[in-house]
């Protein structure tokens, strides 16, 4: 699986979007983008996933380059309660015979503020 | 509720003492898998089971047991328990998909924090 690089923190004040970026440039074409978030030692919670084309869903917006190296997801509207740490995880897709295993790295620390 | 059930959600033990945390799902998943997260590390998987009676290592199985009698239950057993194995441990269920998709959502319990003296 192609391995993901995050800033280990960022801030966001309440009400405006919160941007997290996601690098993943060694990414192989048939591996999807997964977002997972946890807040505050809470098990981890699915956000959103994709491939090639942008996604929205109702908690996020998933921005995926054209070249598929990077990633944005797009909290249009942080509030305080989406403060956690964000989880940019990049694997194949089921069905390969792989272990269906996801590999969290330390994730974003996205700090929400009024 | 579709959820994942992991007992007991705090517990403080003893060196060598052998404890197991049960895990228990109900939205039918084939797929359960165990991970333990300490600080700066992130989440790293224990062991995981595709269907019953099908488990496997994942990064970090020394020291832990599983079993998969029951597709609903996937208990982590701690056979003689160390410092060491201090941490926060999360137990999580997806369906098993049997065709190409991107849909490899896991649900997570609520975690079970664990304090080995």
């Amino acid at each position: 699986d192609a391995k993901t690089t995050q800033p280990t923190s960022m801030d966001c004040a309440e009400g405006r979007a919160a941007n997290l970026p996601c690098n993943h440039s060694t990414i192989s074409g048939n591996e999807y983008v997964y977002w997972y978030r946890q807040i505050h030692s809470q098990g981890p919670q699915y956000i959103i996933h994709g491939l090639k084309n942008n996604e929205t869903n109702e908690m996020a917006s998933l921005i995926i380059t054209e070249d598929r190296k990077s990633s944005t997801l797009i909290l249009p509207h942080a509030t305080l309660r989406d403060t956690a740490v964000y989880y940019c995880i990049v694997r194949l897709p089921i069905g390969t015979g792989t272990a269906s295993k996801l590999t969290f790295g330390t994730g974003t620390r996205l700090q929400v503020t009024l | 509720e579709a959820q994942v059930t992991q007992n007991p959600r705090y517990l403080i033990t003893v060196t060598g003492k052998k404890l197991t945390v049960t895990c228990s799902q109900n939205m039918n998943h084939e797929y359960m898998s165990w991970y333990r997260q300490d600080p700066g590390l992130g989440l790293r998987q224990i062991y995981y089971s595709m269907n019953v009676e099908v488990t496997d290592k994942g990064d970090v199985p020394e020291g832990y047991k599983v079993s998969r009698k029951e597709k609903r239950n996937f208990p982590l057993i701690l056979e003689s328990p160390s410092p060491n194995q201090t941490s926060l441990y999360f137990c999580a269920s997806k369906s098993g998909d049997r065709y190409l998709t991107g849909a490899n959502v896991l649900t997570f319990g609520a975690g079970s924090r664990l304090t080995v003296l």
